[in-house]
C-alpha cells in the first residue's frame, strides 16, 4: 500500500491566487481528515469526511476554504483567494471507520507558500 | 470542546536517560489517546495509543499511563537514544470522535 498521497508536495503562489490540494487517502479508509501545522497555532484539523461526507468543517478558517471528496478515494482542499497568513504545511490523513476512534495515517503534507 | 494541554513544551535529556512528557484532556468522554512522533520534515506518525479501559500499555522503550479520574497521560521514553529527537504530540478524542493535539514537545537527545 502506496499510504496516503498529497499533492503537491511544494505550491508557492502569490497572494489572490486559487490552491488546490489533493489527496488520496488509503483504501479501505472510509474516514478523512485535513489538517493544517504552523509554528504559531500547531497541528489544526479544518475538515473531516466520513463516508465522503463532511461531518465537521467547524475547523475551516474562513469562506475562502472549501473541501470536497466527490469520491472514496480523492479529496480536495481548495483556498480561494490565497493570502499569506495561509502559508502552512497541510496534511491529510485517512482511518478505518469501523471499531471507534483508530489510527489516523498522515500524507506527507503539503508545503504551501503565499507570497 | 476537547481542550488538550501539553507539557513541557521542549525537553532535554542526555542519551540514555528516560524522558517523560505529560498531557491533561478536559472532555470526561474523550477515549481514545494517541501519541505521535514528528521527526524534522516529516509527516506524524503513531508511535503507541492507549483507550480509556486501560490504565498502562508499553511498547519497547515506549509506554504511556492513563488517569481517567484526573484526566491526564503520560509520554514515558526509557534509555533515549538520538534517533528519539523528534516533536511528540499527543492527542485525545472528543465527544464526537474528533482528534485534538496537543501543543507538541520538542525533545532533544544529546549523546
Amino acid at each position: 500500500d502506496a499510504g496516503v498521497i498529497q499533492s503537491p508536495r511544494h505550491e508557492v503562489t502569490e497572494m489572490g491566487q486559487e490552491v488546490t490540494l489533493r489527496c488520496k487517502p488509503i483504501s479501505g479508509h472510509n474516514s478523512l481528515f485535513w489538517y493544517r501545522q504552523t509554528m504559531m497555532r500547531g497541528l489544526e484539523l479544518l475538515i473531516y469526511f466520513n463516508n465522503n461526507v463532511p461531518i465537521d468543517d467547524s475547523g475551516m478558517p474562513e469562506d475562502r476554504f472549501s473541501a470536497k471528496m466527490p469520491n472514496a478515494s480523492f479529496s480536495t482542499l481548495k483556498i480561494q483567494p490565497s493570502e499569506p497568513r495561509d502559508s502552512a504545511v497541510y496534511f491529510c490523513a485517512s482511518s478505518p471507520l469501523a471499531g471507534g476512534p483508530r489510527e489516523q495515517f498522515f500524507g506527507p503534507g503539503t508545503r504551501l507558500t503565499v507570497l | 470542546g476537547e481542550n488538550v494541554e501539553q507539557h513541557p513544551s521542549t525537553l532535554s535529556v542526555q542519551e540514555g536517560d528516560s524522558a517523560v512528557i505529560k498531557c491533561t484532556y478536559s472532555d470526561s468522554a474523550s477515549n481514545y489517546f494517541p501519541w505521535y512522533k514528528q521527526e524534522l520534515g516529516k509527516r506524524p506518525q503513531l508511535i503507541i495509543d492507549i483507550r480509556s479501559n486501560v490504565g498502562e500499555k508499553k511498547d519497547q522503550r515506549i509506554a504511556v499511563t492513563l488517569n481517567k479520574t484526573a484526566k491526564h497521560f503520560s509520554l514515558h521514553i526509557t534509555e533515549t537514544q538520538p534517533e528519539d529527537s523528534a516533536v511528540y504530540f499527543c492527542a485525545a478524542t472528543d465527544s464526537w470522535g474528533k482528534l485534538q493535539f496537543g501543543a507538541g514537545t520538542q525533545v532533544v537527545v544529546t549523546p
